[in-house]
């Protein structure tokens, strides 16, 4: 099984302020990483697919970088409802599916 | 409109079973896999099981839930079931449906509201 560990577990910063999370996956993933926002009561997000690619409708201050077991989703300039918490998650082999233990991006 | 709609959910004591559904609507289920994800409170996302497009290919489930949780498919009515059984206190979380962006992938750009199952006695 793929573990997915993310870092930091909390993120502290202000709007206006770039925001960086990052997956480190147990092993080579290739490219095959996703990242995903949830917010409180809502179902997660689809962010970002095949480690760099923005899903329908996201925003361009969202983006992600990386390949093999390393990862990166930068907002290069957060807006108020950015605020939320981000999983990774891979599908380069699976079952099972596996997602990352989250990052929790709060208001400082 | 994509839409996923799950139901189902409730309390029900350890030992227990449930049934949860999820009417799709806005696309062509019958040509899209599908999966179920569940969340306990305050925790991350779990994969539960996944079920190929077609009933012969595949289905999969998480370690945790083998056994005990049966995922099936009614094309005909465009919906997905998850049958759990011998249902645990682990088990409580609120249970997605999801679709993957691209049939053979496993990334997921709809999921449903989500419901809520909570076992305890």
């Amino acid at each position: 099984e793929i573990v997915l560990t993310q870092s930091p577990g909390t993120l502290s910063l202000s709007p206006g302020e770039r925001a960086t999370f990052s997956c480190r996956a147990s092993q080579s993933i290739s490219s095959y990483l996703a990242w995903y926002q949830q917010k409180p009561g809502q179902a997660p997000r689809l962010l970002i697919y095949d480690a760099s690619n923005r899903a329908t409708g996201i925003p361009a201050r969202f983006s992600g970088s990386g390949s093999e077991t390393d990862f990166t989703l930068t907002i290069s300039s957060l807006e108020p409802e950015d605020f939320a918490v981000y999983y990774c998650q891979q599908r380069v082999n699976w079952p099972p599916i596996t997602f990352g233990q989250g990052t929790r991006l709060e208001i400082k | 409109e994509v839409q996923l709609v799950e139901s189902g959910g409730g309390l029900v004591k350890p030992g227990g079973s449930l049934r949860l559904s999820c009417a799709a609507s806005g696309f062509t289920f019958n040509s899209y896999n599908m999966h179920w994800v569940r969340q306990a409170p305050g925790k991350g996302l779990e994969w539960v099981s996944s079920i190929s497009s077609s009933y012969s290919s595949y289905i999969y489930y998480a370690d945790s839930v083998r056994g005990r949780f049966t995922i099936s498919r009614d094309n005909a009515k465009n919906s997905l079931f998850l049958q759990m059984d011998s249902l645990r206190a682990e088990d409580t979380a609120v249970y997605y449906c999801a679709r993957p962006s691209v049939n053979d992938y496993a990334d997921f750009d709809y999921w449903g509201q989500g419901t809520l199952v909570t076992v305890s006695s």
